[in-house]
């Protein structure tokens, strides 16, 4: 099955800076790479995702790359704010599409120092 | 509001007295999910549903049940909760893209201490 590893677990930047967090995925059948952001005491949300028909998708400071041939996805955060402080979880399709099953990483705690 | 609803948020139980976890969506989503978080774990899956009366083990389904009577509706029951059953719970749901994943909504979580 599916197995998602995520990297680093925690990252601590300065406010201003980028953010970068990587993930491999196992599966080459894959075709869909959601990122989740969770704040303190809610549930994750989704906040950026990229199918395997593109390379790079952007929306506004946030952006995701994928290189199918290596099996990583990537979140990149720029000028990054406090309150981009919160765990970030990647994830990959698995399985039988119609069941819209997803592997998780297990978490990246994100802190940005102000 | 297009949202994903849980009851209780927090409970503390002993072993062995059955409990109902209640989640609740109302935007008319096929999938629907539950899911616990452990520190160092990340998210797993524990059963799924894709519709109405389709429910499918996830990757740790142990001691837990589920039913889908109602689109809504998706309740998960432990029958006899144990302590390492002590997790964070999430529900979550979305919509059918025909053949294609789609995001999937969470609820707000529930904190399960089983002493």
């Amino acid at each position: 099955g599916e197995n998602v590893e995520q990297h680093p677990s925690t990252l601590s930047v300065q406010e201003g800076d980028s953010a970068v967090i990587k993930c491999t995925y196992s599966d080459s059948a894959s075709n869909y790479f959601p990122w989740y952001k969770q704040e303190l005491g809610k549930g994750p949300q989704l906040i950026i995702d990229i199918r395997s028909n593109v390379g790079e998708k952007k929306d506004q400071r946030i952006a995701v790359t994928l290189n199918k041939t290596a099996k990583h996805f990537s979140l990149h955060i720029t000028e990054t704010q406090p309150e981009d402080s919160a765990v970030y979880f990647c994830a990959a399709s698995r399985g039988n599409y119609g069941n819209n099953r997803l592997a998780f990483g297990k978490g990246n705690q994100v802190v940005v120092i102000p | 509001e297009a949202q994903v609803t849980q009851n209780p948020r927090y409970l503390i139980t002993v072993t062995g007295k059955k409990l109902t976890v209640t989640c609740s969506q109302n935007m008319n989503h096929e999938y629907m999910s539950w899911y616990r978080q452990d520190p160092g774990l990340g998210l797993r899956q524990i059963y799924y549903s894709m519709n109405v009366e389709v429910t499918d083990k996830g990757d740790v389904p142990e001691g837990y049940k589920v039913s889908r009577k109602e689109k809504r509706n998706f309740p998960l029951i432990l029958e006899s909760p144990s302590p390492n059953q002590t997790s964070l719970y999430f529900c979550a749901s979305s919509a059918k893209l025909a053949g294609e994943h789609n995001e999937q909504f969470f609820g707000p979580g529930t904190r399960l201490t089983v002493l």
